[in-house]
């Protein structure tokens, strides 16, 4: 069984650029999440996606945007980036919409807005 | 609005020492409480879910129960490799996580 992995593990990038991390899901699985973790906080919920179509959104202003792929896997696109949006970001899958099934996390993309 | 506070932010414990984990949450429509660890560069793995007062559910040394408002993770006889952050969240509309209790066991 593959779990989640992203890429790239990390990320340098000026304000202004646009950035595309990547996700793919635990085997079988079909609902992915995307969290942005700053340091020394917990995760915070940026958007959900269930069989291509988004399937909520947290707080988080309309240059962040994802896409979810046939294959299950997923990209976050940052457009106009801020120095404010270094964090760790993390993708995870899960099984169904339901809104209780346990995540499954991938190791994160680190990124540095300078 | 929904939110989740964890207490403390940062726990040191001696080896075999137990301790308590607390969580507070205001999460309309709560559909379950989940406990997560996180290992320094590395996404948070799964624990616990809880899903109504008074469960409780219990893997090797840690335990974690529901009140209508708190939860608590509790660790019993710690070892070393029990070092980590651990992250309570809430899922309601969506899942939102707390700052997390980092915790420290000295051999």
């Amino acid at each position: 069984e593959t779990g989640v992995t992203q890429s790239p593990t990390h990320l340098i990038k000026t304000r202004g650029q646009q950035v595309t991390l990547r996700c793919s899901s635990q085997s079988g699985h079909n609902t992915v999440s995307w969290y942005q973790q700053a340091l020394g906080q917990g995760p915070q919920f940026i958007f959900q996606y269930y069989r291509e179509e988004e399937n909520g959104r947290g707080n988080f202003p309309p240059r962040f945007s994802g896409l979810q792929f046939p294959n299950y896997s997923s990209e976050l696109n940052v457009n106009a980036l801020e120095l404010d949006d270094s964090a760790l970001y993390l993708c995870a899958s899960s099984l169904g919409q339901g809104g209780n099934e346990k995540l499954f996390f991938g190791s994160g993309t680190q990124l540095s807005v300078l | 609005e929904d939110q989740v506070t964890q207490s403390p932010e940062a726990l040191r414990l001696q080896e075999g020492e137990s301790s308590s984990l607390n969580c507070s949450y205001t999460v309309s429509g709560l559909r379950g409480l989940f406990w997560y660890r996180q290992d320094p560069g590395k996404g948070p793995e799964f624990l616990f879910t809880l899903y109504s007062a008074g469960e409780e559910k219990e893997k090797e040394r840690l335990k974690a129960t529901l009140t209508k408002k708190e939860s608590f993770l509790h660790i019993t006889a710690p070892k070393p490799e029990d070092s980590a952050t651990y992250l309570c969240a809430g899922q309601g509309g969506k899942l939102i996580f707390g700052q997390g209790t980092e915790l420290s066991v000295k051999p």
